[in-house]
């Protein structure tokens, strides 16, 4: 089993829809968790840290679930801007951030 | 603007030529990374330092040798590179480890190399 593992997508999915991510991590140790986001040929940005007991910002709802050792992204009224890339990244104890391959969500008009 | 800056943004270089990737923070983070990102792919860890020190490198080839030479810059110096090593390299910063924010990184805008 891969260490964090992402549905690559795309995700095409109309302005205003609502979209959902998610990912699964092997490292039951894991104690760190996020999405980052990284637009075509620029550099990965921190999207958001995830809690355990699930937290929002904005149109962004991000959750854990330990016991299945999977996170979620959940993205609402979806724009056209919010067009990226979405990494899952996981660390597990003294091991060094891991990367998901990633999540293509394409936003139509 | 990313509070990572990387030089030169773009690169070209032959087999036989050395060469150099800078990088600079100035955020007071002690663990700055270098990844490798090639399309499509995720970023893929080849070094950590942490105060100044390299505390992971993940069996990459001698021909990519980083240098820290203070808490600001990470160099990445560069010299007979293969065409498959042609990809997006990444700097990053973090806190140091056991600091709160130790895993949260910023990344620089990165540095395109192509390698002829």
């Amino acid at each position: 089993r891969k260490e964090v593992e992402q549905d690559p997508g795309p995700f095409n999915v109309p302005e205003g829809a609502t979209v959902a991510f998610n990912c699964t991590y092997s490292n039951s140790a894991s104690q760190s968790f996020f999405w980052y986001r990284q637009d075509c040929r620029k550099e990965p940005k921190l999207l958001m840290s995830v809690y355990s007991s699930g937290n929002e910002d904005g149109r962004f709802t991000a959750q854990l679930n330990r016991a299945s050792q999977y996170i979620s992204l959940l993205i609402r009224d979806s724009k056209l801007s919010d067009s990226a890339t979405y990494l899952c990244v996981v660390n597990g104890g003294n091991t060094p951030l891991v990367f998901g391959k990633g999540t293509r969500l394409s936003v139509i008009a | 603007d990313t509070e990572v800056t990387q030089t030169p943004k773009h690169l070209v270089m032959g087999m036989t030529n050395k060469k150099s990737l800078k990088c600079e923070q100035h955020m007071g983070h002690r663990a700055m990374y270098w990844y490798k990102q090639k399309a499509k792919k995720p970023p893929e860890l080849m070094f950590v330092y942490s105060y100044e020190k390299l505390s992971i490198n993940e069996s990459v080839p001698s021909r990519f040798s980083p240098e820290c030479p203070n808490s600001s810059l990470l160099n990445l110096h560069l010299h007979a590179l293969q065409p498959e090593d042609s990809a997006l390299y990444l700097c990053a910063s973090s806190q140091a480890p056991g600091q709160s924010g130790a895993n949260v990184l910023t990344f620089g805008a990165g540095s395109r190399l192509t390698v002829l």
